[in-house]
């Protein structure tokens, strides 16, 4: 069956330092993947789109990385902030549907300490 | 240009009830989705409506829920005779014609609670 995976366990870092998250995913060959922030009572904010052709995409602070041969996609933050704290999720496209309807992962919380 | 709007923000209902909630989309965005979260896990796709049409329903449970997104006015997610499972966040989000499958933009949601 599709299976999207991110670290379910929450993410500690210190300001400053570069965050890694991962997303792999099984049984997909998605057209693009999508990174979203989701804070505590709110809805997802888009954060970057990475098409399969694509290696690598950035955006101010972020990177993102997409291996669709290891099947998984790692997301960075640079120079990290407190304020950058929150849950992070990542999205696939169903490949072959035309209806834009997205997979989610469970997400992953990151918590930067000052 | 406003984001997407969800109300409520909070329902409360009791079982048996109905709960409906509303989605207006961003200004210009034609495409509409919903999504539920429960407790504890990620979101799941419900339903993917055009104008007056639905397209993608395969994530909606067969029974009890319905989606509509007529010509004028906010699209409307149904549940009749609510359960405690259906206590959860429900997701709105949008896009613009044509970009279907990029950017979503998403509501604040509206958190349910079924007694």
């Amino acid at each position: 069956s599709q299976k999207i995976e991110q670290n379910s366990e929450a993410l500690n870092i210190q300001e400053g330092k570069t965050a890694t998250l991962t997303c792999n995913y099984t049984n997909y060959s998605p057209a693009y993947l999508q990174w979203y922030r989701q804070d505590p009572g709110r809805g997802p904010v888009f954060l970057l789109l990475i098409r399969e052709n694509e290696k690598e995409k950035r955006k101010e602070r972020l990177k993102v990385t997409f291996d669709t041969t290891l099947k998984q996609s790692l997301f960075h933050i640079t120079a990290s902030q407190p304020a950058d704290s929150a849950t992070y999720l990542c999205a696939l496209d169903r490949g072959s549907s035309n209806t834009g309807k997205l997979i989610f992962g469970q997400g992953t919380t990151l918590q930067v300490k000052p | 240009n406003a984001g997407v709007m969800q109300n409520p923000r909070h329902l409360v209902r009791r079982r048996g009830q109905e709960a409906r909630l509303r989605c207006s989309p961003m200004k210009g965005h034609s495409h509409v989705y919903w999504y539920r979260q429960l407790p504890e896990e990620g979101l799941k796709f419900m339903v993917y409506l055009q104008k007056e049409n639905i397209i993608d329903e395969s994530g909606m449970p067969k029974e009890r829920f319905s989606a509509e997104f007529p010509k004028e006015g906010p699209s409307i997610l149904r549940i009749q005779q609510v359960v405690r499972g259906d206590s959860a966040a429900y997701f709105c989000a949008s896009s613009p014609p044509f970009r279907q499958k990029e950017t979503q933009y998403f509501g604040p949601g509206t958190r349910l609670l079924v007694l």
